[in-house]
């Protein structure tokens, strides 16, 4: 078991370029979050997964945001267009049964250019 | 609406004193508040937790305090270490809310030597 993995760590990407991420939780984890989080704040809860569903979405999550987490595994986050004001840290977080267990990840800092 | 609020945004702290991190939440229904650390480039790791129904929570060097009349709440630190040096975040959850949690702004610990 080597913890939340994520990938790219970073990515730098034009305006109205789509972009994708990859978050591949602890194996027996069966919820899975994403946040974002901006210079200064803390991290901002995006959206989760229980098993392949996805049970809640923050109004964050514009229309331009999409994300998966097929067969209960591994989850994607799909921005498309992307602005500047999409450049932040995202981070993915894996929880089993209990909020003791919730673990992130390293994240992905997408960069807009 | 920023419902936990970390309102110091850096502390410095002599190594072997005490560090005292500090948080205020607006939301008297969040049932438990975690305290995460944070190292540049890595994703918030799990520090020490509080239920709602405790006042107090101690683990080695940290100690959590909850006081809910005046929803606040504080982590002690002693004696401080300069690998203590991180950012710190508090984060409370909901009862039925799915494990999603919502992150103050940070507190940015300096332990000097």
């Amino acid at each position: 078991d080597t913890g939340v993995s994520q990938d790219p760590r970073h990515k730098i990407t034009k305006r109205g370029q789509n972009v994708t991420f990859r978050c591949d939780p602890i194996s027996e984890h069966n919820r899975l979050y994403w946040y974002r989080q901006t210079l200064g704040q803390g991290p901002e809860f995006l959206t989760y997964f229980q098993n392949e569903a996805q049970l809640e979405k923050s109004r964050l999550l514009s229309d331009r945001f999409s994300a998966e987490r097929p067969k209960g595994s591994f989850s994607t986050l799909e921005i498309q267009r992307t602005e500047q004001g999409d450049s932040a840290m995202y981070l993915c977080a894996s929880m089993s049964g209990t909020l003791y267990g919730y673990t992130f990840g390293s994240g992905t800092r997408l960069t807009v250019v | 609406d920023q419902q936990v609020k970390q309102n110091s945004p850096s502390l410095s702290v002599q190594e072997g004193r005490i560090s005292i991190l500090n948080c205020d939440y607006t939301n008297s229904m969040f049932d438990y508040f975690l305290w995460y650390k944070k190292y540049p480039a890595e994703g918030p790791t799990f520090l020490i937790s509080i239920s709602s129904i405790k006042d107090k929570n101690e683990d080695g060097r940290f100690t959590v305090f909850l006081n809910k009349s005046a929803k606040h709440l504080s982590l002690h630190i002693v004696p401080s270490q300069p690998g203590d040096s991180a950012v710190y975040f508090c984060a409370a959850s909901l009862r039925n809310q799915g494990g999603k949690l919502i992150f103050g702004q940070g507190t940015e610990l300096s332990v000097k030597p």
